[in-house]
Parts: structure tokens; C-alpha cells; sequence
């Protein structure tokens, strides 16, 4: 059964650079059926894409936080990363991994919070 | 980018009713559009994909239905564990996926 869960720090200083790990289990993250994708949601409010990995190894960043973004795919541990850099407290959030299939976040983790603050 | 807005930004209804929400994007995305729900302090799940689509496992009262530019969601006979919050995504731009704002289906 597929499971993603993101690990990382949930409290990041200011100016700091956050760094987030999404690990996979029953599936195979380098699948040419399967995408990757990190998305966020700040306390009370929508959902944010962050960015995504296709199947091919291309990366796609949301152009609002696109100078930031560092991801990578780890094939070896099945698992993929985000880093953040420069974060305020407007990168204070939860932040999920998902799958993507067609396009579609067909299956998220439970996400993580993450609290920018000194 | 695609802008996709949701109305309303939320309900109230009751066990039993049925609901109506729309999504409507800032141009025509044809049948790329998806729907999740939200429950309280839970990850979001994929309901309806491809504008009308049920995605596996979810319940035959969830419906979709639009193409271009103007997208529904329909519940209908609303049950306990439907009461959440819903998202629309558009995914005709898969180099820059939006979502719309949400809408909280309460309690009446």
C-alpha cells in the first residue's frame, strides 16, 4: 500500500534554509507512470504548489518561489527533497509530497508544519 | 498562470442536502480540472479527476461536470463526513498547477 511521508525540522530561523525530505513506500519513485510534488498551506488558509519532478527528472517551480527552490530525488532511498532558502514567516506552513499521476496529486502525506520563527 | 476561483468560500447545509460548488478558471483549460477534499487536520484527497471522473474508492454521491472554463462539484445527500473544505486544481498547465481558494462546507 502506498504511503509518502515528509520528515524534516518543524522550527527554521529566519534567513535559514529549510530542507524537507519526502520518503515512499510501495511504490517506485522512479516509475515512468509517476510524478513528484510538494505543495503547501499556511495556517488557515489554501493550498500552494510548490513544485514538482516529473518522470524525466525535470523540475517545475512555482515562479513565486522559484529562486529559492532546490529539489533533488534520491533513487537509491526512494525519497525526494525540497530546500527553501531565505524563509520568513510567510513560509510558515504545512508542507505535503504527493504523487502525481496524469497530472492529477492522486495520493498525499500527512504533511509537516513548519514554523519560521527566531 | 491560471487563476481558478471557487464559490461560495463557504456553505452551510444539512445531512441529506444536496450542494452545489463552483470553480471557474481565468481561461479555457478544457476538461483538466480536479477536485479534493480536506477534512479537518488532514491531508487532502483526490475526488474527481479530468472534470468528472471518480476517482476510485470515493463515494457515487460526489460528481463533476464542466469543460472550459466553468467546472461544478455536486454532492449529492450530504453525509457526516462530507462536511470539509473543497479544492479545484487546474492541471491543464502541468508546468504550474493552481488551486482554487476553497470552500468549507458547515454544518447548518
Amino acid at each position: 500500500q502506498l504511503q509518502v511521508q515528509e520528515s524534516g525540522p518543524g522550527l527554521v530561523k529566519p534567513s535559514d534554509t529549510l530542507s524537507l525530505t519526502c520518503t515512499v513506500f510501495g511504490d517506485s519513485i522512479s516509475s515512468t507512470t509517476n510524478s513528484w510534488g510538494w505543495i503547501r498551506q499556511p495556517p488557515g488558509k489554501g493550498l500552494e504548489w510548490i513544485g514538482s519532478i516529473f518522470h524525466t527528472g525535470t523540475p517545475f517551480y512555482n515562479p513565486s518561489l522559484r529562486s529559492r527552490i532546490t529539489t533533488s530525488v534520491d533513487m537509491s532511498k526512494n525519497q525526494f527533497s525540497l530546500k527553501l532558502s531565505a524563509v520568513t514567516a510567510a513560509d510558515t506552513a504545512m508542507y505535503h509530497c504527493a504523487r502525481i499521476r496524469t497530472a492529477n496529486f492522486d495520493f498525499w502525506g500527512p504533511g509537516t508544519l513548519v514554523t519560521v520563527s527566531s | 498562470d491560471i487563476q481558478m476561483t471557487q464559490s461560495p468560500s463557504s456553505l452551510s447545509a444539512s445531512i441529506g442536502d444536496r450542494v452545489t460548488i463552483t470553480c471557474r478558471a481565468s481561461q479555457s483549460i478544457s476538461r483538466f480540472l480536479n477536485w479534493y477534499q480536506q477534512r479537518p487536520g488532514k491531508a487532502p484527497k483526490l475526488l474527481i479527476h479530468d472534470a468528472s471522473s471518480l476517482q476510485s474508492g470515493v463515494p457515487s454521491r460526489f460528481s463533476g461536470s464542466g469543460s472550459g472554463t466553468d467546472f461544478t462539484l455536486t454532492i449529492n445527500s450530504l453525509q457526516p463526513e462530507d462536511f470539509a473544505t473543497y479544492y479545484c486544481q487546474q492541471s491543464y498547465n502541468t508546468a504550474f498547477p493552481t488551486f482554487g481558494g476553497g470552500t468549507k462546507v458547515e454544518v447548518k
